[in-house]
């Protein structure tokens, strides 16, 4: 069974600083992995999608890495601001005996607090 | 593109009571997924389907729930004989199986909150 886990479950910066955020995972044979942003009450918008194949993807200020044979991914956040605040989640889709139906499993998230 | 809308927004019900919950997925998707997230908690996979073949349920979904996508549309979610612990949040995504660098990227909804008294 997947397991998925978030490193720090909470952190806090002051604004300007750059962060990581790390998520692990048990089983490699993943399809792909995305990351997400939560605000308080909210649904979840998708920040960055790697496949498989790939090693890392970038948007804006962010960069998602991939190490599938290690079963890690980072998640860096450049000049982080106190919008950047929200809970933020990792996920991998299953690719269990070579097919991918997308289903997702979460981390548990980590709580990013950037203060001005 | 609007997105994945999900309707309602806040459900409270009394314990024993059934409820329905209605996802739109963005159009031209033909996966649909359903999720349930507690407060804490990242969430947790219920349901999928491509187009309306409903292809996997999860241990989680007990004989209470139901869920339908006619038509391989928007789908709904049953909750027959509410109880306490199934108060959370009901996320639906949507993502378009073709491949290309975005393959599978799901979208989600705002959600549907329900609080069971």
């Amino acid at each position: 069974k997947q397991e998925v886990t978030q490193i720090p479950a909470a952190l806090s910066v002051p604004e300007g600083e750059n962060l990581v955020l790390n998520c692990s995972f048990t089983d490699s044979a993943i399809y792909n992995l995305q990351w997400f942003r939560q605000d308080p009450g909210k649904g979840l918008t998708s920040l960055l999608l790697i496949q498989s194949s790939q090693r890392e993807q970038t948007s804006g200020r962010l960069n998602a890495s991939l190490d599938k044979s290690s079963g890690r991914s980072t998640l860096y956040i450049a000049a982080s601001q106190p919008g950047d605040s929200a809970t933020y989640l990792c996920a991998v889709a299953g690719n269990a005996g070579g097919t991918s139906y997308g289903k997702l499993t979460f981390g548990q998230g980590t709580i990013l607090t950037v203060h001005p | 593109d609007t997105g994945v809308s999900q309707d309602p927004r806040h459900k409270i019900t009394k314990r024993g009571q059934n409820v329905t919950f209605r996802c739109d997925p963005i159009s031209e998707h033909n996966r649909l997924y359903w999720y349930r997230q507690t407060l804490g908690q990242g969430p947790e996979f219920l349901t999928y389907f491509q187009n309306e073949a409903q292809l996997e349920k999860s241990r989680l979904l007990s004989d209470r729930f139901s869920a339908e996508r006619p038509k391989g549309s928007f789908s709904t979610l049953e909750i027959q004989r509410t109880e306490q612990g199934d108060s959370a949040m009901y996320l639906c995504a949507s993502s378009l199986a073709r491949r290309g660098p975005t393959y599978n990227e799901q979208f989600f909804g705002p959600g549907t909150r329900l609080t069971v008294l």
